[in-house]
């Protein structure tokens, strides 16, 4: 069981190139979302899904696409990346039973510089 | 909105000293609170979590009673070692899985 995984670790921009960023989970985790890691400001909400083909947007979604085309897969895209950006992104899966939510699951992150 | 509050850091203890690292909440209805821990280079993992006022959460030593008179979630360890040096997060959670309110974060050091 690798649970979350994202690729790459790290990976250095320049303003206005695009890239995506990759997190699978197989624990058939029906919710994933994205954050990003900024000092002083915790986490925050970028987009997130609730399942398959369901994705809505979080705190901070612009400058961000999502899909969910599988349980699996999350991907994260930048569309034309700006400084603003640079950052830590964490993708984190959960569950539910029976209407009760579970904790978040992480992955280990990826370090974005956009220069 | 829902709010988290941590105290400050960084927090340096030498190690077996206590470890209290406080946490505040300003929430609607009645959130489940979590504390999370990232250790260097890696990602959050959940310490401990508390679902209804007066549950205390606990996990490797460490320990958190969810305090609903003075919304209140701190996080205590009798004695820290070298290993828990990280930064700890407070969360909480109300009305889904999308509503989930992080706070800033206090990092810990503890010195031998």
């Amino acid at each position: 069981n690798a649970g979350v995984t994202q690729t790459p670790k790290f990976q250095v921009l320049k303003t206005g190139q695009s890239m995506t960023l990759q997190c699978a989970q197989d624990m058939n985790h029906e919710y994933m979302s994205w954050y990003r890691q900024d000092p002083g400001m915790g986490l925050r909400l970028i987009h997130y899904s609730v399942g398959a083909g369901i994705t809505d947007q979080g705190e901070v979604p612009n400058g961000y696409n999502v899909s969910r085309s599988t349980t699996e897969d999350f991907p994260l895209r930048l569309l034309s990346a700006a400084p603003s950006q640079t950052s830590v992104y964490f993708c984190a899966s959960s569950y539910s039973l029976a209407g009760a939510f579970y904790e978040q699951y992480f992955g280990p992150g990826t370090r974005l510089t956009v220069t | 909105g829902d709010s988290v509050t941590q105290m400050e850091g960084p927090v340096t203890l030498s190690e077996e000293a206590f470890l209290t690292i406080n946490c505040t909440y300003t929430a609607t209805g009645y959130p489940s609170l979590f504390w999370y821990v990232q250790y260097p280079g890696e990602g959050l993992q959940l310490l401990l979590k508390a679902t209804k006022a007066d549950d205390k959460g606990s996990n490797k030593g460490f320990e958190a009673t969810y305090r609903k008179e003075t919304t209140s979630f701190h996080l205590e360890k009798g004695s820290v070692q070298v290993s828990d040096s990280a930064v700890y997060f407070c969360a909480l959670s109300t009305g889904g899985y999308q509503k989930v309110t992080f706070g800033t974060g206090t990092k810990l050091q503890v010195i031998p």
